[in-house]
């Protein structure tokens, strides 16, 4: 079964410092999504991207965040300088509706700002 | 704007017994529905959707679900859990699904299921 792939699995990084959390999603899907859960917490919509721009984006997004597709399979979360709040499991999804069929996620990448 | 609201963050339950977990949502346009497990330590994982059509959906592993349009409800329910159901379940809803347009979901804040021996 086809799968979205996530790396690394767990980051640790020192406050004020720039991360990349990569995502490859399923070959076939368009459309593209990062989620956010810090521990204990729900899980929180961040960005969606289709063809090859932002579709939604939410109030946690902000300048700090930046997303791309750098070539034809990887999707890239960046923050530019990560704060101790940043700390979360950041999820990854694809899909190939736009959601209708569900959303594949990735096993996500546990991001510890220290 | 939608949102989704599950009433219970814990349900301990005994093997073979039944549970329900419940979820109930709002928004002001048609809704696509969605519940999600989340095993330890890994991803979430597509349980089961409701898009259209038959109000119960199922799973291959016995969950079901029922949308409730009057109720704004989507409860998900199982007669008979095992030890291998313990996970956290998260219901899930978005709309306007559409060619196009990369919708979010909007998760409730989940239901940590325990199945006890």
């Amino acid at each position: 079964e086809p799968e979205v792939t996530q790396t690394p699995s767990h980051q640790v990084t020192q406050m004020g410092q720039e991360v990349i959390l990569r995502c490859v999603p399923i070959s076939n899907h368009l459309y593209f999504y990062w989620y956010r859960q810090i521990l204990g917490q729900k899980v929180e919509f961040l960005v969606s991207f289709y063809n090859n721009e932002i579709s939604e984006k939410s109030e946690i997004f902000d300048d700090q965040f930046s997303v791309e597709r750098p070539d034809g399979s990887n999707f890239t979360l960046k923050i530019r300088s990560t704060k101790l709040e940043d700390s979360a499991m950041y999820f990854c999804a694809s899909s190939n509706t736009g959601g209708r069929g569900g959303y594949t996620f990735g096993s996500g990448t546990r991001l510890t700002v220290v | 704007a939608q949102s989704v609201t599950q009433l219970d963050s814990q349900v301990p339950v005994f093997e073979e017994a039944p549970v329900e977990l419940r979820c109930n949502y709002s928004s002001s346009v048609s809704v696509y529905l969605f519940w999600y497990v989340q095993y330890p330590n890994q991803g979430l994982q597509l349980l089961l959707k409701y898009l259209s059509g038959s109000t119960l959906v199922e799973s291959i592993n016995g969950f079901e679900a029922e949308f409730n349009k009057s109720q704004t409800s989507f409860h998900l329910r199982k007669p008979s859990v095992h030890i291998s159901d313990t996970a956290e379940y998260f219901c899930a809803v978005t709309s306007g699904i559409s060619s196009g347009s990369a919708r979010q979901l909007t998760f409730g804040s989940g239901t940590q299921l325990t199945v006890l021996p």
